[in-house]
């Protein structure tokens, strides 16, 4: 069966490391991934994307990998801080049904002071 | 205000009763979609349109109705609730679909809760 899994529920760590939330999917052709963010009671809002062609995307402490052959795409906070902590979702948009953008079961990501 | 707006924030009714969550966007996006969103399960497609009056079923399109008569609005229709579709419901616009970015904008949700 078709699916994406974000492979942790939760991740706890401490501010000023390196948060990275991962996100695998099977049987998927996808076109690119998308990754949001979302905080308790609010709609997600989109982060960055990263197409098939490439390999690595960043903005700001955020990075994003896309690796095909693993099916794998790596989601980087670094030096990442108590407000970062929120759920984290990843999204595959597929070619051959790009408006049907499926996601994953997110990851609650908590930063420590 | 520019924006996603969906009414109401919070539901209750019961079981058997039709229930219609409003979602209005101003950006005149052509693409819109509704998303439930369960404890286990993140976000599941229900249904999107394209433009006006042309609606596609997503992964769990059964139990709803959706219309689509001007571009702002995507209302959903639950025609009968049943207690499976209690949920967190969200509205999304999009300027390009999958195209493009298909970057998502996404309303604050509806709490839906059949008793």
């Amino acid at each position: 069966s078709q699916k994406i899994e974000q492979n942790s529920e939760a991740l706890n760590i401490q501010e000023g490391k390196t948060a990275t939330l991962t996100c695998n999917y099977t049987n998927y052709s996808p076109a690119y991934l998308q990754w949001y963010r979302q905080d308790p009671g609010r709609g997600p809002v989109f982060l960055l994307l990263i197409r098939e062609n490439e390999k690595e995307k960043r903005k700001e402490r955020l990075k994003v990998t896309f690796d095909t052959t693993l099916k794998q795409s790596l989601f980087h906070i670094t030096a990442s801080q108590p407000a970062d902590s929120a759920t984290y979702l990843c999204a595959l948009v597929r070619r051959s049904s790009a408006s049907k953008i499926i996601f994953g079961s997110g990851t609650r990501l908590s930063i420590r002071p | 205000d520019a924006g996603i707006t969906q009414s109401p924030r919070y539901k209750i009714t019961e079981t058997g009763r039709q229930v219609t969550l409003m979602c209005h966007q101003t950006w005149s996006h052509s693409y819109m979609f509704w998303y439930r969103q369960d404890l286990g399960h993140g976000l599941r497609l229900i249904y999107y349109s394209a433009a006006a009056d042309i609606t596609d079923k997503g992964e769990v399109p059964d139990g709803y109705v959706v219309s689509r008569s001007k571009t702002e609005n995507f209302p959903l229709t639950l025609e009968s609730a049943t207690r499976s579709q209690t949920s967190v419901y969200f509205c999304a616009s999009s300027s390009s679909g999958g195209g493009g970015t298909g970057e998502l904008f996404f309303g604050e949700g509806s709490r839906l809760t059949v008793l």
